[in-house]
């Protein structure tokens, strides 16, 4: 799977939107970057994923670049309770590894009042 | 919904205790995961089963891990003897297929003395 680059942490306002990037250069054509992030004493939550299209849902959007070397998980309106540290994972989707996991050391989004 | 339950949420024991961490997956899940976080090593794979069967063991650090799921609604990590430095967090995970979207329980915090 590729490897993923995150920043160490970023800060945000409460109510404005949080653009968290990721850089996954090394990226191929089946891999798919997944987003999770975990909340202070919690276990990992999945907030959303895509292959080349942006993705929206109710929690977020995924802007993937074209070349798919990077994307961008945008928050839109941030609150406090979204401080956490979030993951981007790129998984091989016809790999063994499917499934699997792995997690980096994320970046750590503190939302201030 | 009831989510993925993990018991006991904290675990104090003495160096040599055997421990027993159990999880009830989503109902209708095919797939069960183990992880474990530390502040070391982040969060790791530890094993995962599908249809009540071990696929990959190869994160369980040594002989002294042992993972079971008797039933699609039960799974235990067991530690004997436990070492100080199994300290950690433990998640369990379940996944109705082999995707990269995994529903994580609150976790087992474990300390060992």
């Amino acid at each position: 799977d590729a490897k993923t680059t995150q920043p160490t942490s970023m800060d945000c306002a409460e109510g404005r939107a949080a653009n968290l990037p990721c850089n996954h250069s090394t990226i191929s054509g089946n891999e798919y970057v997944y987003w999770y992030r975990q909340i202070h004493s919690q276990g990992p939550q999945y907030i959303i994923h895509g292959l080349k299209n942006n993705e929206t849902n109710e929690m977020a959007s995924l802007i993937i670049t074209e070349d798919r070397k990077s994307s961008t998980l945008i928050l839109p309106h941030a609150t406090l309770r979204d401080t956490a540290v979030y993951y981007c994972i790129v998984i091989n989707a016809g790999g063994t590894s499917y499934g699997k996991l792995t997690f980096g050391q994320g970046t750590i989004l503190t939302v201030h009042p | 919904d009831a989510g993925v339950i993990q018991s006991p949420r904290h675990e104090v024991t003495e160096m040599g205790q055997e421990v027993t961490l159990r999880c009830k997956p989503i109902s209708g899940h095919d797939y069960l995961f183990w992880y474990r976080q530390t502040m070391m090593r982040g969060l790791e794979l530890l094993i995962y089963f599908n249809n009540n069967v071990p696929i990959d063991d190869s994160g369980m650090p040594e002989d002294r891990f042992s993972a079971k799921m008797p039933n699609a609604s039960f799974s235990t990590l067991k530690i004997q003897p436990s070492e100080p430095r199994d300290s950690a967090v433990y998640f369990c995970a379940s996944s109705p297929r082999f995707s990269g979207e995994l529903f994580f329980g609150e976790g087992s915090r474990l300390t060992v003395l």
